[in-house]
């Protein structure tokens, strides 16, 4: 079956540092790959996407590029902010019959100014 | 443009009672699916509705049963509660076989069960 793993935090950079959030997945076929945000006591919000292999999506700063020969979605940042603290989620929408989004269990990022 | 919303926001409930959870779906998107989030996990999918049928549903029992209306808002219903039913319960919506886009989330329903 489809999984998503990510690497485990809690993740505390300073202000202005280099952030890199490492995703792996495991899926049949072609899947679309997601980046979600939860701020605290917040649902998710869709950060970033990708859809098919070498996409790089993009937004708010952040950047992820799907790489279909290392099965990675790894999100990074050049330069955090004390805003930018929150969970990330790594997510993959396989289609072809499945409708579901698979997550990973989730990052916890703490920027400190 | 409203993007989906779910009431209430909050609720305790004690175990062995019954829950109705509500989702209002992002306007223009025809396709509703529940999550739980337990805390400091990633969402786990419940199951989705299209056309008021059940179209895919994840691993989780009959206790979890679900209704989508004619104008695609949907209901998650909750039998015979349990502590571990305590979770953050998440809506999202898209348009019909637009999943691979993503989906819009809400801002979810914190149950807690007591």
């Amino acid at each position: 079956g489809n999984s998503v793993t990510q690497m485990e935090g809690p993740v505390t950079l300073s202000e202005e540092a280099f952030l890199t959030i490492n995703c792996t997945y495991t899926a049949t076929g072609y899947p679309s790959l997601f980046w979600y945000v939860q701020y605290p006591g917040e649902g998710l919000q869709l950060l970033l996407k990708a859809t098919k292999a070498d996409d790089k999506g993009s937004n708010k700063g952040f950047e992820a590029t799907y790489r279909k020969e290392t099965t990675s979605f790894h999100l990074e940042k050049g330069s955090v902010q004390v805003s930018d603290s929150a969970v990330y989620f790594c997510a993959l929408y396989s289609g072809a019959g499945s409708y579901q989004l698979t997550f990973g269990k989730g990052t916890k990022l703490s920027v400190i100014p | 443009d409203a993007g989906v919303t779910q009431s209430p926001t909050h609720l305790i409930k004690t175990r062995g009672q019954q829950v109705t959870l509500r989702c209002s779906p992002k306007s223009g998107h025809d396709t509703v699916s529940w999550y739980q989030q337990a805390l400091g996990q990633g969402p786990q999918f419940i199951f989705q509705y299209y056309e008021e049928e059940e179209r895919q549903r994840g691993n989780f029992p009959d206790r979890f049963s679900g209704h989508q209306f004619p104008n695609y808002s949907s209901e998650l219903n909750v039998n015979a509660l349990l502590l571990g039913d305590s979770a953050l319960y998440l809506c999202a919506s898209s348009p019909i076989d637009r999943g691979s886009y993503g989906y819009t989330f809400g801002s979810g329903t914190r149950l807690t069960v007591v």
